[in-house]
């Protein structure tokens, strides 16, 4: 059965300084993964999605994911943080075992100080 | 354009009232979902539907009843709801089921519902 851990509940950057919100996964299959961003009272937004094409995704506002298949990770940076990217970030995967669920993390809040 | 939109974007009912939350996308997708997504949790599904059949009903109660009345829109009845169901209801939709990979899930902004 497919799974995601994020590893971080809370994290915390100065703006201007890189950003590095981390996800595990678990899956037997060939995994699609996504990050998800929700500003606060909002709905998802998706900045990037990896489905076993390059790995080292890009994504909107300057982030980026790698997909690390000996780590199963799935990282997500951001080479400079803005205060408009504190938010709550989900990562989400998504398998190829005909299941019709995406598998959410239980996300990080960025949080990014002046 | 990635849009999908939903109405009301708030709504306070009481546990005697009937209401409806409403949902549009004009991307051509034809599977649209309801998730529940409670305060500082990730979202939850409740409902698939699938070239405008319910597919997917995550035992989700019968005070909460979807219609999908054509391709292009999504509705979810609510009656006799409870305090404990006021949450964000989020509408998404995707090319098909979700079930290729890569096939991408976009989400409304929610409507907020409170139930008193």
């Amino acid at each position: 059965a497919q799974s995601v851990t994020q590893l971080d509940s809370h994290v915390s950057v100065s703006e201007g300084t890189p950003v590095l919100l981390r996800c595990n996964y678990s899956s037997s299959y060939s995994p699609s993964l996504f990050w998800y961003v929700q500003h606060p009272n909002k709905g998802l937004q998706l900045l990037l999605k990896y489905t076993s094409a390059a790995t080292l995704v890009k994504g909107i506002n300057g982030f980026e994911a790698e997909f690390k298949k000996s780590e199963t990770s799935f990282h997500l940076t951001k080479p400079s943080a803005h205060m408009s990217d504190a938010a709550e970030y989900f990562c989400v995967v998504s398998g190829e075992d005909s299941s019709y669920k995406l598998i959410f993390g239980s996300g990080t809040r960025l949080l990014v100080r002046p | 354009d990635t849009e999908v939109t939903q109405t009301p974007k708030h709504l306070v009912m009481g546990m005697t009232n009937k209401k409806s939350l409403k949902c549009e996308q004009h991307m051509g997708h034809r599977a649209m979902y309801w998730y529940k997504q409670k305060a500082k949790k990730p979202p939850e599904l409740m409902f698939v539907y699938s070239y405008e059949k319910l597919s997917i009903n995550e035992s989700v109660p019968s005070r909460f009843s979807p219609e999908c009345p054509n391709s292009s829109l999504l509705n979810l009845h609510l009656h006799a709801l409870q305090p404990e169901d006021s949450a964000l209801y989020l509408c998404a939709s995707s090319l098909r089921q979700m079930s290729h990979s890569g096939n991408t899930i976009y989400f409304g902004e929610g409507s907020w519902l409170t139930v008193v």
